[in-house]
């Protein structure tokens, strides 16, 4: 049974314009989350993280959106760019599990110039 | 350095060889993992050690024995896998704490893509 999922296998975006990529997770116990990003042949790469004490966490063209009621987190990249084409990682994890993260299969973004 | 440095970056090995993947940071880092990626699939963690020592075995099978010489160092020894077993094997570290989400923050290496024949 998926803890975390990403529903959307892909997603296609002009570039310039917003991307909303989403997750939802079933764990009422996750308590930290976070997005990476994933080019191919590398490792993942952390993006940025929220915890759920917290709404809303921004970095520059990053913004991540935790709904705790709704078990629902967004990551928003605006404005989009060609590199941030990619494959995009939720991830969840309880306190204390220190570093057993459950990663959503993943939403590959594809930025079109 | 910010960097999670793993080789080989590409193995092939037969179901009888035995061969050993390498991990390395220099970040201070205190905890350090082995994840396994399938094609298409998320991450799945399979060890994690603290302070050098054994923390997590997420019910991994014996062909896979992983080891920590020192806190800057992560093997994982292979022997009589499975064409099943190939994969992307990502090796991480982060910070060790007490009551600190952000010791969740991963720095994740390139991996090595594993091939068994």
């Amino acid at each position: 049974d998926q803890q975390v999922k990403q529903n959307s296998p892909s997603l296609s975006v002009q570039e310039g314009r917003i991307s909303i990529l989403n997750c939802d997770y079933t764990n009422s116990m996750f308590d930290y989350f976070l997005w990476y990003k994933k080019y191919p042949a590398e490792g993942p790469t952390f993006l940025i993280s929220i915890s759920s004490i917290k709404d809303k966490n921004e970095d520059g063209r990053f913004t991540v959106f935790l709904n705790k009621s709704a078990k629902h987190l967004s990551l928003h990249i605006v404005p989009s760019q060609p590199g941030d084409s990619a494959v995009y990682f939720c991830a969840a994890s309880a306190g204390g599990s220190q570093g057993n993260l459950i990663f959503g299969k993943g939403t590959k973004l594809s930025v079109k110039p | 350095d910010t960097e999670v440095t793993q080789t080989p970056k590409h193995l092939v090995m037969g179901m009888t060889n035995k061969k050993s993947l390498k991990c390395e940071q220099h970040m201070g880092h205190r905890a350090m993992y082995w994840y396994k990626q399938k094609a298409k699939k998320p991450p799945e963690l399979m060890f994690v050690y603290s302070y050098e020592k054994l923390s997590i075995n997420e019910s991994v099978p014996s062909r896979f024995s992983p080891e920590c010489p020192n806190s800057s160092l992560l093997n994982l020894h292979l022997h009589a896998l499975q064409p099943e077993d190939s994969a992307l094997y990502l090796c991480a570290s982060s910070h060790l704490g007490h009551g600190d989400a952000t010791n969740e923050k991963l720095f994740f290496g390139s991996g090595t893509q594993l091939s068994v024949l």
